[in-house]
């Protein structure tokens, strides 16, 4: 495998479920990032993480809850969630965690619906 | 002043035309700009990105125009094919800091060229 991968790539979940995407990149990477994509929305920031370190928390509802056991692998995990966090949930990873131009690479995304 | 504004929303361009897509943004703290391509279901991947320092960049049918004083980029896509129809993110990155780049994204333009 190459690049940044997801799964699921898709799932449906009833609101009182609990589930977990996950992330996995094979580059090398050191920071990684959770985005949120909704139609007509520009992609919205939700969680960095830097050296496994979380340095951000874009002011996201409680019911998401990320995870990063190490600098490859980055989940999120969620649970009670509402039907307006339908959305495809993206995973990026960057190749230094300091200087100005970091690349992001995304992954595909995972297609997440909430009935 | 987080915000970068991107017009139009869609864009229909003849093959063998100009497209230009065009984004503003507010803060001056703003220091890369990377644009984004997006085709359906797979995650955006950067196409070509510009500092401050310079007022264009080209790549191949690709340009990037910087207006610092106007606080405006633009992306120009010279002889449009069909393959190049996707959807465009422009997007900006504050300065540096030790964490990853907090990438903030525009609304997107989806491009179609018609053959």
């Amino acid at each position: 495998e190459t690049g940044v991968t997801q799964t699921p790539r898709h799932l449906v979940m009833g609101m009182t479920n609990k589930k977990s995407l996950k992330c996995e990149q094979h580059l090398g990477h050191n920071a990684m990032y959770w985005y949120k994509q909704s139609a007509k929305k520009p992609l919205e920031l939700m969680f960095v993480y830097s050296l496994e370190e979380r340095v951000e928390n874009n002011s996201v509802p409680s019911r998401f809850s990320p995870e990063c056991p190490n600098s490859s692998h980055l989940f999120l995990h969620l649970h009670t969630l509402q039907p307006e966090d339908s959305a495809l949930y993206l995973c990026a990873s960057s190749p230094r965690t300091g200087p100005r131009g970091d690349t992001q690479y995304f992954g595909p995304g995972t297609r997440l619906t909430v009935l | 002043q987080q915000q970068v504004k991107q017009s139009p929303q869609s864009l229909i361009v003849q093959k063998g035309g100009i497209s230009i897509i065009n984004c503003a943004y507010e803060n001056t703290a703003f220091d890369y700009f990377p644009w984004y391509q997006q085709f359906p279901g797979k995650g955006p991947a950067l196409l070509i990105a510009i500092r401050p320092d310079v007022s264009e960049k080209k790549e191949g049918r690709f340009t990037i125009s910087f207006n610092k004083s106007a606080k405006q980029f633009s992306l120009h896509i010279m002889d449009s094919q069909p393959g190049d129809s996707a959807t465009y993110f422009c997007a900006a990155s504050p300065l540096y800091n030790q964490a990853g780049t907090a990438l903030i994204f525009g609304k997107g333009t989806t491009l179609s060229v018609s053959s």
